[in-house]
Order: structure tokens, then sequence, then C-alpha cells
């Protein structure tokens, strides 16, 4: 099983839809989650941490379920903006202080908004 | 502030050849690391380093890739002869402390004849 696996995609969806995006981890020890995004031949970047049972930033929510090991992002009402690749990463923390954080990620799913 | 710098943005090579790439972190940053993305996929972590030193490299293909951060600021990392399947994107990243402190440079788009 790999460590992180998301929906394979692509989601073609219309401006003003609401599309959820699914991502499964196999290591139990996974301390924190997060959603990266990113552009067509562009670097990833962070756009939201996961921490405990979700958050919420505008139209995105993101969720963990830490027994079913299964995070998940909402986007709602899309915008032709929000067209990207969604990358699923969980990080296992170090047993002692320190930032030799592990970022494993995602294959990603790609997701184009129309018009 | 000035983000991850990394150079060159494109590099074509045919197999066999050795290339390298270099990356300069976010100033202050201790921890470096560098990432291999092929297309599809999403990055690998190949090594990362803390301040000078290595901390995992348990990914990274020793037979012919080597890195270094010399001075614990700039870092390169070579290949040393390539492959066909080493055509991909080398991306560097650099973090002050948590992992969500986490930021990316544009990447090396590397192509292997």
């Amino acid at each position: 099983r790999k460590e992180v696996e998301q929906d394979p995609g692509p989601f073609n969806v219309p401006e003003g839809a609401t599309v959820a995006f699914n991502c499964t981890y196999s290591n139990s020890a996974s301390q924190s989650f997060f959603w990266y995004r990113q552009d067509c031949r562009k670097e990833p970047k962070l756009l939201m941490s996961v921490y405990s049972s979700g958050n919420e930033d505008g139209r995105f929510t993101a969720q963990l379920n830490r027994a079913s090991q299964y995070i998940s992002l909402l986007i709602r009402d899309s915008k032709l903006s929000d067209s990207a690749t969604y990358l699923c990463v969980v990080n296992r923390e170090p047993n002692s202080g320190g930032s030799n954080y592990k970022l494993t990620f995602g294959k990603g799913t790609l997701l184009t908004v129309n018009p | 502030e000035a983000g991850v710098a990394q150079s060159p943005r494109y590099k074509i090579i045919e197999k066999r050849q050795s290339v390298a790439f270099w990356c300069n972190p976010i100033s202050g940053h201790a921890t470096l690391y560098w990432y291999q993305q092929i297309l599809g996929q999403g990055p690998k972590l190949l090594i990362q380093f803390q301040n000078n030193g290595v901390v995992d490299d348990s990914q990274l293909p020793k037979d012919r890739f080597s890195a270094e951060r010399l001075k614990g600021v700039d870092s390169t990392l070579k290949i040393q002869p390539a492959k066909l399947e080493d055509s991909a994107v080398y991306l560097c990243a650099s973090s002050s402390a948590g992992p969500d402190t986490q930021y990316f440079g544009p990447g090396t788009r590397l192509t292997v004849l």
C-alpha cells in the first residue's frame, strides 16, 4: 500500500460547483497533514494545514479522521482560478525535538474548473 | 522576503552526461530539502539537510546522485551519470521550523535524451 493515496482524477467541474478530494495514508505514526496546491509548471505551495479535527479557510474545508487515516479537502463555489493539482501531504514528526520532518506527498489530483 | 532560488531553470543533456543543480534557500532557513518530481507524480524527497549535515538521504540513489550543502547555506545536487529515468523537475525547498513553513523554489526541469 502506498504511503499516501489520493483520488486519481482528473476532476472537471463547472464554476460554482462543490468538489471534494479524498486522501488516505498508511502510516499511523503520521502526526500532521497538509494540502498543497501546484499550478501547471509551478512549484507546490501550501494551501492549508490540517490539524486535529480539521479546519476551514473561506471556501476551503479540510477534514481529518485519524481512526480511518483519511483526509479530505472540500472546495465550495469553485472558481476558474482554483484549477490546479491538489497534493495531499503527510508528515511523520520526529520522536525528539528538532526539525527532521519527513513530508510524503501523494500523486496529486488535477482539478479543472470550466466556465 | 526573497524566496528559494534555483538554477538553472531548464537543462537538457544526453544520457551518461553529468549535471548539477544549485539552490539558495531563504535567508535564515536551517533546513534544506531536494525533491524529485516525475511527471504525473508528487514530489519525492531525495535528501534533507539540517544546516550542513544530512538528516535523511534514504531515497537518494547514491550510486549516481550526490548533494552537498557547504557552510549550511547554498546547496548543489549532482547527477553523474544521468539516465533517461532521471528526467524530472528537481525542486529545492527550505524551512526554518515546522513542516508548514516549507517553501519551494521554482525547480529545475531536467530532460535526459
